[in-house]
């Protein structure tokens, strides 16, 4: 099956510094990509939508100046939480669909294994 | 609005069957998903329904019933790793995953 990694797998920061999260599909190409947040025993959250090559699709209530999305190729997308604080601690998982072509009603998306954000 | 409905927790036995109901009220529908979270993990697929009816996967099966806005995992013969959350998810019109708040299976000896 379609891997997704996620580096780092947990990071504890300081209030202020900002923190870089990488999502990369391992054995396919995705042109979308998608960001969650999960807060303890809630649900998924999406937060934005990123395509290769053009600007992320944020959620509402989601700032995008705070979390900055960069989908640089068509394995690789990031997400940049800018000055982190204690509230912004949380369960981040990114998604991958993979290219145009595949069944687009089927459109699985494949998890990475999350990352865990602790900001002191 | 767009909504999601799944019961929060369940308990049931080792060894037994379980079933967890969702409905849902979306804009549009491209399909129904089923996907496992164990505690501090990434969700994992279990089953995906476009058509009315019952899809088997080992253990677990799949229904759905478009008419009514409903569907349900049914999970048998228990084991202790099953204790887990389920979520449903409804992909809407815009291909855009809709997802529910999960339901916490606790599997008890």
């Amino acid at each position: 099956g379609a891997v997704v990694s996620q580096h780092p797998s947990w990071v504890i920061c300081k209030s202020g510094t900002s923190v870089k999260i990488e999502c990369r599909s391992l054995d396919f190409q995705a042109t979308t990509m998608f960001w969650y947040r999960q807060f303890p025993k809630q649900s998924l959250m999406l937060m934005a939508t990123s395509n290769e090559g053009s600007k992320a699709t944020y959620e509402q209530g989601v700032e995008k100046d705070k979390f900055l999305i960069n989908h640089a190729s068509l394995t690789l997308s990031t997400l940049t939480v800018t000055s982190a604080h204690p509230e912004d601690s949380s369960f981040y998982i990114c998604s991958a669909t993979p290219m145009a072509g595949a069944d687009p009603a089927i459109n699985e998306q494949f998890f990475g294994p999350g990352t865990r954000l602790t900001v002191l | 609005g767009q909504n999601i409905d799944q019961p929060t927790e369940m308990t049931a036995t080792e060894g037994a069957i379980v079933q967890i109901n969702c409905t849902y009220q979306t804009s549009g529908f491209n399909g129904l998903f089923w996907y496992q979270q164990h505690a501090g993990e990434a969700p994992t697929f279990l089953s995906y329904n476009v058509l009315d009816g019952l899809e088997e996967k080992g253990r677990f099966s799949s229904f759905l019933s478009r008419s009514k806005g409903y569907s349900y995992l049914l999970l048998k013969e228990l084991q202790m790793k099953d204790s887990a959350s389920y979520l449903c998810a409804v992909m809407d019109s815009n291909y855009q995953l809709i997802w529910g708040a999960g339901t916490k299976l606790i599997i008890k000896p």
